[in-house]
């Protein structure tokens, strides 16, 4: 247990759906990250939240909505999302600063049919 | 731009032997380097970091990692592999602060250890 959880573990929709990824962290920290994990493939960085300011967006398609109401708190909103979406969505939390290491949570497996 | 090379996809060793992963990167300036550690359906798990000081550096469940500033590399290292290390690691690295727009990490394509009882 890393302090970092997620819901839904697992997510199955449809490309017409709207869903939402959640994540929270319990250790204090006030950095937030969203990644993308597929199969063969590196880790993606998608959005970066510090101090609940979003800080990096990397080139992620509009169908990806993040959301940080507060530096406990992540979410990632999906709508109209495509089957190559399906994968392996992790969160992460950090102290601001590079020393740091990330601490990520379980992940949300999702599956777009 | 920062990137991050693990050579091998999967690295099989026998139980009881030394284990290497091999990691190998490229910055800008001097590195902060990671290692994290993947079980099956878990996320990751930070296993160890190097930033300055000692080029071998301990980490969580017995391994360590060696920075080599003329290699380029930050290999990790474990002297006698247990069956319940088998999972996939990941090397990453991070530009130093001056690079303040760039906060997380960059990850490697991640190697996967099996070992063998």
């Amino acid at each position: 247990e890393t302090g970092v959880t997620q819901t839904p573990r697992h997510l199955v929709m449809g490309m017409t759906n709207k869903k939402s990824l959640k994540c929270e962290q319990h250790l204090g920290h006030n950095a937030m990250y969203w990644y993308k994990q597929s199969a063969k493939k590196p880790l993606e960085l998608m959005f970066v939240y510090s101090l609940e300011e979003r800080v990096e967006n990397n080139s992620v398609p509009s169908r990806f909505s993040p959301e940080c109401p507060n530096s406990s708190h992540l979410f990632l909103h999906l709508h109209t999302l495509q089957p190559e979406d399906s994968a392996l969505y992790l969160c992460a939390s950090s102290l601001e600063g590079a020393l740091d290491e990330q601490y990520f949570g379980p992940g949300t497996r999702l599956t777009v049919t | 731009a920062q990137s991050v090379a693990q050579p091998e996809d999967q690295v099989n060793v026998a139980e009881g032997n030394p284990l290497t992963v091999k990691c190998t990167y490229s910055v800008s300036g001097n590195p902060y380097l990671f290692w994290y550690v993947q079980y099956p359906n878990r996320g990751l798990q930070f296993l160890l970091k190097y930033i300055t000081g000692d080029n071998l550096v301990k980490g969580s469940y017995g391994f360590e990692a060696e920075f080599n500033k003329s290699q380029t590399s930050f290999h990790l290292k474990k002297p006698s592999a247990l069956v319940s290390d088998s999972a996939l690691y990941f090397c990453a690295v991070r530009d130093p602060p001056m690079d303040t727009g760039r906060r997380a990490l960059t990850f490697g394509s991640g190697t996967r250890l099996q070992v063998q009882p």
